[in-house]
């Protein structure tokens, strides 16, 4: 079964700084997807950014990126010139390539932007 | 752009009793997933279906049900409710089971059960 496991349960940033957020998973799978989720206070799902396992490229969102590191299974989430719209819990999913089609999620981590 | 459409947004129940949430996906959308989202806890996988029928199963309680319909919309049936219960469920739909199919969430029913 995969798991991901996401060890900052809180983070800060000062506005207009810049924050990275981590992320690892196991799987055995070679092909799968990944995810960084934003539940504001309205505990609404956004999606940030995704990332397919195949695709050596960083994905690339505005302000938001990622730090795919396979060999390594990690994720990161970096996010450029904070907002104090960015404050909200993230969340860290892994999603197969086929077969079953469900996000397994990291245990989320809390972002509070200092203005 | 519509969205996925969850009713009702908030219920309160008492123990032992019955609900009935529901799930209407984005139009054109024939999967749809449900996930529950303990106080302080991620979202853990349910069910989900596609084209009517159970496409995966996740750690549902067996007093729980659910069946997609013919409109595509999805009802999650929850019989002798248990504190354990109260939490946010999630339901989310997406055009088919790939996996690059972004799965789309609703606003959530926040169920409390006393």
């Amino acid at each position: 079964a995969q798991t991901v496991t996401q060890s900052q349960p809180e983070m800060s940033v000062q506005e207009a700084e810049t924050v990275t957020l981590s992320c690892t998973y196991d799987t055995s799978e070679s092909d799968y997807y990944l995810f960084w989720y934003k539940q504001p206070p309205s505990r609404q799902m956004i999606l940030v950014i995704r990332q397919e396992a195949y695709k050596q490229q960083n994905a690339t969102e505005n302000r938001f990126s990622v730090n795919f590191q396979k060999a390594a299974k990690s994720f990161s989430l970096k996010i450029s010139d904070s907002q104090l719209g960015d404050a909200a819990m993230y969340f860290c999913a892994y999603r197969r390539y086929e077969g079953a089609q469900k996000l397994v999620f990291g245990q989320g981590t809390r972002l509070t932007i200092n203005p | 752009a519509a969205g996925v459409i969850q009713s009702p947004r908030h219920l309160i129940k008492e123990k032992r009793e019955t609900a009935t949430l529901k799930c209407y996906p984005i139009p054109r959308h024939d999967t749809v997933y449900w996930y529950q989202q303990g106080p302080g806890q991620d979202p853990q996988f349910l069910i989900s279906f596609y084209e009517k029928m159970q496409s995966d199963k996740g750690s549902i309680p067996d007093r729980f049900s659910a069946q997609q319909f013919s409109d595509y919309h999805s009802e999650l049936n929850m019989s002798s409710l248990e504190l354990g219960d109260s939490a946010l469920y999630f339901c989310a739909s997406s055009s088919g089971l790939a996996g690059y199919n972004e799965q789309f969430f609703g606003p959530g029913t926040r169920l409390t059960v006393l």
